[in-house]
């Protein structure tokens, strides 16, 4: 069945290092790919997505490319923020359009 | 726009009382979608719905859940009688409508009710 990796957390780095958090997935056909992200205390919010092979999904400076021959979809971002500590979920959708979650990684930015 | 919005925020029961929650999804959008995160977990599908009909509730404990969307709009998911293990936070998410590719299965999240079960 259709499954989402991603590498455990927690996650800590210091402001300005560089990001990389990785997704792979385990599909049939071509889903689209998702990261969301969960501030402390609130819902989850979409970061970015794509829907194809070789998209590469952007916002807030983060950045994601759909990879097929490798089935990933690694969250990488140059320069890490304090306000960017929060919990990073990748997820696809399955062919009945329902999201397949990975487990989450906490992600903490240190000062 | 407005959001997804959930009540209450926050509750705290004993086991083998009853609760129930409460989902306001954005103007507009046919696909409401209840989940249940547990700590340290992604999101779990509980149930699905279409307008007022239910897409999936494979995953829904039909024992003691139940949920329904009876004008097609709010939604309330009830737990009854509640068990320790149902303590989690109680996701209400909506989107536009099922269609392939595009936005318009964008799933749009509440800030969710997070359960307490003593």
């Amino acid at each position: 069945g259709n499954s989402v990796t991603q590498m455990e957390g927690p996650v800590t780095l210091s402001e300005e290092a560089f990001l990389t958090i990785n997704c792979t997935y385990t599909a049939t056909g071509y889903p689209s790919l998702f990261w969301y992200v969960q501030y402390p205390g609130e819902g989850l919010q979409l970061l970015l997505k794509a829907t194809k092979a070789d998209d590469k999904g952007s916002n807030k400076g983060f950045e994601a490319t759909y990879r097929k021959e490798t089935t990933s979809f690694h969250l990488e971002k140059g320069s890490v923020q304090v306000s960017d500590s929060a919990v990073y979920f990748c997820a696809l959708t399955d062919s009945n359009y329902q999201l397949i979650w990975g487990a989450g990684t906490k992600l903490i930015i240190k000062p | 726009e407005a959001g997804v919005a959930q009540s209450p925020r926050y509750k705290i029961i004993e086991k083998r009382q009853s609760v129930a929650f409460w989902c306001n999804p954005i103007s507009g959008h046919a696909t409401l979608y209840w989940y249940q995160q547990i700590l340290g977990q992604g999101p779990k599908l509980l149930i699905q719905f279409q307008n007022n009909g239910v897409v999936d509730d494979s995953q829904l404990p039909k024992d003691r859940f139940s949920a329904e969307r009876l004008k097609g709009v709010d939604s309330t998911l009830k737990i009854q009688p509640a068990k320790l293990e149902d303590s989690a936070v109680y996701l209400c998410a909506s989107s536009l409508r099922l269609a392939e590719g595009g936005s318009s299965n964008i799933q749009y999240f509440g800030a969710g009710t997070r359960l307490s079960v003593l």
